[in-house]
């Protein structure tokens, strides 16, 4: 069972749509992140918080905005996004600053963008 | 060059025969690796860490060498339920902290 919870597990939504992702864990982990994921590859990186400020952002569109209201909830903000932006959206979570910071998933948000 | 590759697969073998994967990355600097396994529509899950020693969980055995920024992945004994994508993942670090990345995985079938 994961420990890293995300909701909807399922979401379709119109290009002139808003609406969140959400992701909690109750680990203790310091630093989260967003990766999308597309069929038949592996996770890109979006973005990642460490200690509730935004760390990394890989160059990813305004149309995505991130938010992390407190150390267990991390939010993904979506707004006229385009039929391509369809892919499973991961949310993760790791330690800060140990050496292996291994990082455990949710399930995933799969996103289809109509 | 991408920060980590692996090799392209997909490997088809059948039960019980032995399997090695390989992964290379670019950042000499990075400071955590590790083997993800993901199956068709679930998230990554964390298989092990890789050691600079080299570890053993079962039937699987981690190696890291540095000096040429390889990592590999030995499957003993192949089961049925090991068939899944085994991604490599290397932490690097960048200007703003760890990231976490994935080679673009390597898809084992096993076979009765």
């Amino acid at each position: 069972d994961t420990e890293v919870t995300q909701t909807p597990k399922h979401l379709v939504m119109g290009m002139t749509n808003k609406k969140s992702l959400k992701c909690e864990q109750h680990m203790g982990h310091r630093a989260m992140y967003w990766y999308k994921q597309k069929a038949k590859k592996p996770p890109e990186l979006m973005f990642v918080y460490s200690y509730e400020k935004l760390s990394i952002n890989e160059s990813v569109p305004s149309r995505f905005s991130p938010e992390c209201p407190n150390s267990s909830l991390l939010n993904l903000h979506l707004h006229a996004l385009q039929p391509e932006d369809s892919a499973l959206y991961l949310c993760a979570s790791s330690q800060v600053g140990t050496k292996n910071t291994e990082a455990f998933f949710g399930q995933g948000t799969r996103l289809t963008v109509v | 060059r991408k920060e980590v590759e692996q090799d392209p697969g997909p490997f088809n073998v059948p039960e019980g025969a032995t399997v090695a994967f390989n992964c290379t990355y670019s950042n000499s600097a990075s400071q955590s690796f590790f083997w993800y396994r993901q199956d068709c529509r679930k998230e990554p899950k964390l298989l092990m860490s890789v050691y600079s020693s080299g570890n053993e969980d079962g039937r699987f055995t981690a190696q890291l060498n540095r000096a040429s920024q390889y990592i590999s992945l030995l499957i003993r004994d192949s089961k049925l339920s090991d068939s899944a994508t085994y991604l490599c993942v290397v932490n690097p670090r960048g200007a703003g902290g760890f990231k976490t990345i994935f080679g673009a995985g390597t898809r084992l079938f096993v076979k009765a």
